[in-house]
């Protein structure tokens, strides 16, 4: 079965900093990953996303993703922190075949300070 | 247009009343998702409608009735709900709901209170 870990329950980052959301997934077969962003009392929205193409991922709002098969991690950083970035994030995982679940993480709440 | 709209945004309920949740897409979407989301926790997935049709239940109780009118709308029809039913509840739509990758889009969620 698939499952979705992510290493930190909260993470605090100082404005301009470099931010590490960790994500590391189980799945018997390569699977899809996604990184989805919400904000309070909002929808998620979806930052990006690793299809078997490049292993380097970049998304909306200059985030990027790696996907190691190797060390079955998906890890999300971005260079500097901004403060509109405090949110929570989501790592999910979905398999090719069979339908679309995604499978969530418990999720990272970012909070960046001055 | 690439939005899931939700409706209502909040939503307050007594134990006893019939309510319904609405969801709609209109990017040509062929599968739509219903999600709820307890303070704190990610999303759980609740349905999956593929081609209007009920392709997952979750295992989700009874007095949570999915509808999928046509391909653009689906509903959650609400009935005999209890307090711990108080969430957000996400919608979804992705291009198709089986085989390919597709990526869900999501609606900004109904926040239910169940009195």
């Amino acid at each position: 079965a698939q499952s979705v870990t992510q290493l930190g329950s909260h993470v605090s980052v100082s404005e301009g900093a470099l931010v590490l959301l960790r994500c590391n997934y189980s799945s018997s077969v390569p699977p899809y990953l996604f990184w989805y962003v919400q904000y309070p009392n909002q929808g998620l929205q979806l930052l990006l996303k690793y299809t078997s193409a490049a292993t380097l991922v970049k998304g909306i709002n200059g985030f990027e993703a790696e996907f190691k098969k190797s060390e079955t991690s998906f890890h999300l950083t971005k260079p500097s922190a901004h403060m509109s970035d405090a949110a929570e994030y989501f790592c999910a995982v979905s398999e090719p075949r069979g339908y679309n679940k995604l499978i969530f993480g418990a999720g990272t709440r970012l909070a960046v300070h001055p | 247009d690439t939005e899931v709209t939700q409706t209502p945004k909040h939503l307050v309920m007594g134990m006893t009343n019939k309510k319904s949740l609405k969801c709609e897409q209109h990017m040509g979407h062929r599968a739509m998702y219903w999600y709820k989301q307890k303070a704190k926790k990610p999303p759980e997935l609740m349905f999956v409608y593929s081609y209007e049709k009920l392709s997952i239940n979750e295992s989700v109780p009874s007095r949570f009735s999915p509808e999928c009118p046509n391909s653009s709308l689906l509903n959650l029809h609400l009935h005999a709900l209890q307090p711990e039913d108080s969430a957000l509840y996400l919608c979804a739509s992705s291009q198709e709901g089986q085989g390919a990758y597709n990526e869900q889009f999501f609606g900004p969620g109904t926040r239910l209170t169940v009195l």
